[in-house]
């Protein structure tokens, strides 16, 4: 059984490019949630993604994007990258969107540094 | 109010000592709660779960929920160096939702 994977895990973009962030999910788990967490911060809610739908959102701008694919693995893409950008990028997977008492497996995250 | 709070710490207890950490949440009909550990530079790892009132313990570890008084702690009894991390509540809220919200995290510190 493979966990979560992301790639690429570090990444420095200059202000105004587009990223790609990409995450496999764990065997089995067909929820996919992204989170956005700043130095000394908890993670916060970017998207959630199940059976290839947006599930819910938090508060970030349309810039922040996603997609699920048929194997439950998911992008995130950011464009027109802003300095506050800058942050670790959580990727999730859990069993099931549709249950409050599942877990999440985390991807080992990718180190993203706008410039 | 934030819907989650933790102290963010540091927390620095001596190697063999109770560590305490708490998280309060603002919404009552919250259900389930977690605790993960996050050690510098690395991604969140699932410790414990529970929904209901009192306490659940594994190994070391023991989490308390008081739905009454609105929060849920996690005692790390005989603390060893390597529980030095962070600590991050995760709670349901009501309101339909299944996405939970993270708490800051609290920073703990065993020393020897």
């Amino acid at each position: 059984e493979t966990g979560v994977t992301q790639s690429p895990t570090h990444l420095i973009k200059t202000r105004g490019q587009q990223v790609t962030l990409r995450c496999s999910s764990q065997s089995g788990h067909n929820t996919v949630s992204w989170y956005q967490q700043a130095l000394g911060q908890g993670p916060q809610f970017i998207f959630q993604y199940y059976r290839e739908e947006e599930n819910g959102r938090g508060n970030f701008p349309p810039r922040f994007s996603g997609l699920q694919f048929p194997n439950y693995s998911s992008e995130l893409n950011v464009n027109a990258l802003e300095l506050d950008d800058s942050a670790l990028y959580l990727c999730a997977s859990s069993l099931s969107a549709q249950s409050r008492s599942y877990g999440y497996t985390f991807g080992s995250g990718t180190r993203l540094t706008v410039v | 109010q934030k819907e989650v709070e933790q102290n963010s710490g540091p927390l620095s207890v001596p190697e063999g000592a109770i560590a305490s950490l708490n998280c309060t949440y603002s919404d009552r009909g919250s259900q389930s709660f977690f605790w993960y550990r996050q050690y510098s530079g690395k991604s969140p790892e699932l410790i414990m779960f529970i929904y209901s009132n009192g306490d659940k313990e594994d190994g070391r570890f023991t989490a308390q929920l008081n739905k009454a008084s609105q929060y849920v702690s996690l005692l790390i009894r005989d603390s060893q160096p390597s529980d030095s991390a962070t600590y991050l509540c995760a709670v349901y809220l009501t309101g339909g939702s299944y996405i939970p919200t993270f708490g800051r995290g609290t920073s703990l510190i065993v020393h020897p």
